[in-house]
């Protein structure tokens, strides 16, 4: 079956602007991750979706970012006013348990965002 | 936190050797994740472990966890140009949340 989606897969911005990263999880997956990877690190967690709500957003790094996912399914994150330093790939990931037990996590292409 | 580290962070290893990728992690962790990484690409999973001594082998990969040290390995067995590529193990626990904490990575280069 198809896998985890995102769109766009680059996205070049100027500093100061707003960008929407969209996700696409696999169809049935309760659970939605965004992570954020930065040239030659792992993936870093930033927030955590079960169904509709966020519930964990502990990696969100300032309030500029923002994620959220209205019906249980698709996730948006929104960075407003970017900066250099949100550079990085983003990706997202989704799996069908999200409360306890084994909870094996499928990852998109990503989206490249380079803020200029 | 829990925190995740990984050597070597670079490996360059002929065609038809065996090496070993080790993770280690600060805190308790009940999973433990292997992922394969290719340049431009995504994370495409490897193994899940979830016991004390899990071993699970896909070809010439095999990875194993030991809870009590707090450590995974990755061992490569005779190793093919086309393993070439970026390692990630992850630790996961019910204490932190459900969130990975990813290594940063073992590059990976077989050379014919």
């Amino acid at each position: 079956g198809a896998g985890v989606s995102q769109t766009p897969s680059n996205k070049v911005t100027e500093k100061g602007k707003y960008v929407e990263l969209r996700c696409d999880p696999i169809s049935g997956h309760t659970a939605l991750y965004w992570y954020r990877q930065s040239l030659g690190q792992g993936p870093e967690f930033l927030i955590y979706f079960q169904g509709t709500g966020a519930a964990d957003d502990s990696g969100l790094p300032n309030d500029r970012f923002f994620a959220v996912r209205p019906e249980g399914s698709v996730s948006t994150l929104k960075i407003q006013r970017t900066e250099r330093g949100d550079s990085a790939v983003y990706l997202c990931a989704s799996s069908a348990i999200g409360t306890s037990g084994y909870n094996e996590q499928f990852f998109g292409p990503g989206t490249r965002l380079t803020v200029l | 936190e829990l925190k995740v580290e990984q050597n070597p962070l670079f490996l360059s290893m002929q065609e038809g050797k065996n090496y070993t990728i080790y993770c280690n992690y600060s805190t308790t962790s009940d999973r433990l994740y292997w992922y394969r990484q290719d340049p431009g690409k995504s994370l495409e999973s490897l193994f899940v472990l979830l016991s004390n001594g899990a071993v699970k082998q896909e070809g010439r990969l095999m990875a194993s966890l030991d809870t009590k040290a707090r450590l995974s390995t990755l061992h490569i067995t005779a190793a093919v140009h086309d393993l070439s590529a970026t390692y990630f193990c992850a630790a996961s626990s019910q204490n932190t949340g459900n969130q990975f904490y990813f290594g940063t990575g073992t590059s990976l280069t077989v050379i014919p």
